[in-house]
Parts: structure tokens; sequence; C-alpha cells
């Protein structure tokens, strides 16, 4: 079955410090993974995509397909990181499989 | 800037009435998908549309329908609302290419009581 783990529901870390947030996926295809983020009253909006391979504000994941993992990284987290991160799983042309997300709070 | 518009920020509905949540993008995508977003759960798919007046059914269709009679709008339809679908309901679309990232709405924060 296709899943998307966050095993974490709260992440706290102090500014300055590296952020590592985790997704677990499983799928029986060729993956393909995304990192959304919702910050406090904007909507969810796309952060970054594996295929990509890009930087986005600092962040980023690399899709590791023997650890079955897609974390997302950054060395040094400022306070306007925290924010609602959510991982998902592209299953089809239409549809994303969504972990349940991982609170990320920054403290000064 | 504004590309996925809800109709509603915030609702308050009284039990077994029908509901009706909006949704426009105009970035004339083919895709258009309506989410509950509850704490814990993450974004669960209730239904989508790959195209006009075409729909499928998502994880959690009980007690919903929808409707997209044209490509930018795309409605959610609650029959009888019931205390549980108290939530935050999210509208996204995306082109018709390989899945490419969502564009979401600011959602609407539905209250049934």
């Amino acid at each position: 079955a296709q899943r998307v783990t966050q095993p974490e529901k709260l992440l706290s870390v102090f500014k300055g410090a590296p952020v590592e947030l985790k997704c677990n996926y499983s799928y029986s295809g060729s993956p393909e993974l995304f990192w959304y983020v919702q910050y406090s009253r904007q909507r969810l909006q796309l952060l970054l995509r594996h295929i990509s391979r890009e930087s986005i504000k600092g962040f980023t994941a690399d899709l590791n397909k023997g650890e079955t993992s897609f974390h997302l990284k950054k060395p040094f987290a400022q306070e306007e990181d925290s924010a609602m991160y959510y991982c998902a799983l592209g299953i089809s042309n239409y549809q994303l499989i969504w972990g349940a997300g991982t609170k990320l709070i920054i403290k000064p | 800037d504004v590309k996925v518009t809800q109709s509603s920020r915030y609702l308050v509905k009284r039990t077994g009435e029908k509901v009706f949540l909006e949704c426009v993008q105009d970035m004339d995508h083919e895709n258009m998908f309506w989410y509950r977003q509850d704490p814990g759960l993450g974004l669960r798919l209730i239904y989508f549309s790959y195209d006009v007046k075409m729909k499928e059914k998502g994880d959690i269709p009980e007690g919903y329908s929808v409707s997209r009679e044209k490509k930018e709008r795309f409605s959610l339809i609650l029959e009888s609302a019931s205390t549980n679908q108290t939530s935050m309901y999210l509208c996204a679309s995306m082109p018709g290419r390989r899945n490419y990232g969502y564009t979401f709405g600011s959602g609407t924060r539905l209250t049934v009581v």
C-alpha cells in the first residue's frame, strides 16, 4: 500500500541549529516526492520536489530509495522557518499521498 | 496574483443543512481537488476532477458530492451537514501535465453546529 510517514508531529529546535524533518514512504513504483509548507495564516505551497534537486530557502531533500526516505534538511534554522511541513508522494499523474505533517517551531 | 480562490474563509452551518463550497482557479488547469485538513491526519482527498464534468472519488467521499460544470470552477457539496464534517477544506488545482505540484486555495474553515 502507498503510504507516507512523518514520524514527528512536532519538532522544536533553536535558531541556528540544524533541522531535519523526517519522511518515509512506501510505494512499489518509481516515487515522485514533494515537500509542502504552510506558514501561519498562509496557504499551503510547494517547497521543493525531488526531481528538481533544488534548494529552496536553504532547504534540501535527498531521495534515498534504499531507505525509502525523503528527509528535509536545513543546516541553520531561522525563525521564519516555523511552519507546518508536509511530505507527499505522487502516485499518478493526478494524485498525491500526504503525510500527517510536522509542525516545526524555531525557538529564538 | 491569487490563482485559486475559495469563496468563503469561514462558514458556520447547522446540522442537516446543504452546504456549498466554491473554488475557482484562473490558471486554466485541468485538474482540481478537494481535501479535508485535520490535525494529526494531514490532508485527505475527498474528490478530484481531471476534466469538465468528470469526477473521481478520493479517500473519504461519503457525505460529499462535487460539481464541475466549467473548467475553472469546482464545487464541493455537503448534502446534509453533520458535526463530524467540521474541518478545514482545501481546494487545489494542477495542470494536466505530469504530476507537477498543486496550487492551493486559502481554505474554508467550516463549523457545523
